[in-house]
């Protein structure tokens, strides 16, 4: 089984930008969830994605956006950039198919607005 | 208030030595789910082992058990035999509402860690 899989590794932004992260689910797994973890933090859930819609949202704004495709990628996409979105940004992937603690994260893409 | 909280900011164990790492949750739920993730200074969450809340065993994987006390609500971790490699951030995690059925649902609420350091 191929893991998952995120891209890129590292961006910066500036404020106001918007910016898109992507993930590539397990192989096998339909659902993809995003997590947002602050230096120190641990990491916060921000929406799920199960059959191309999103089915789950933590607390974040509209801002933070989602897709998730046929092949059960995903992206992440956030528009008017605050500082306070520098963080960083996994993506973790699990299954209705398989068992509950079947949830595996991805390398982390890690974000620093300017 | 907190759903999982991690009391212990760092923690210092001696190689070879036995260590636990605690973990108190909070939930109204009946079905859940408990999980601890190793987070290496790359950022990458290693999924280290899981506790259903209706498993009567605890469960064991390889040098870590987590010892599940569901009066207490307590879920802590217990690295037998550290190692050096084992130095880095754990996370304590909960997904509730397992009992829902239909789509999986993916949320987990973490705690704030605890920095694991092995000495030799």
């Amino acid at each position: 089984e191929t893991g998952v899989t995120q891209s890129p590794t590292h961006l910066i932004k500036t404020r106001g930008q918007q910016v898109t992260l992507r993930c590539s689910s397990q192989s096998g797994h339909n659902t993809v969830s995003w997590y947002q973890q602050a230096l120190g933090q641990g990491p916060q859930f921000i929406f799920q994605y199960y059959r191309e819609e999103e089915n789950g949202r933590g607390n974040f704004p509209p801002r933070f956006s989602g897709l998730q495709f046929p092949n059960y990628s995903s992206e992440l996409n956030v528009n008017a950039l605050e500082l306070d979105d520098s963080a960083l940004y996994l993506c973790a992937s699990s299954s209705d198919r398989r068992r509950a603690y079947e949830q595996y994260f991805g390398p982390g893409t890690r974000l620093t607005v300017t | 208030a907190q759903k999982i909280t991690q009391t212990q900011p760092g923690m210092f164990v001696q190689e070879k030595e036995a260590v636990t790492l605690d973990c108190t949750y909070d939930t109204s739920d009946q079905s859940y789910g408990l999980f601890w993730y190793k987070q290496p200074s790359s950022g990458e969450m290693i999924f280290l082992i899981y506790q259903g809340s209706y498993d009567e065993q605890n469960a064991t994987e390889g040098r870590y058990s987590l010892n599940f006390q569901k009066a207490r609500k307590s879920a802590n971790l217990v690295i037998s035999a550290s190692q050096l490699g084992d130095s880095a951030m754990y996370f304590c995690a909960m997904r509730e509402g397992l009992a829902a059925g239909g789509t999986s649902y993916g949320k987990l609420t973490f705690g704030q860690g605890t920095i694991l350091t092995v000495h030799p």
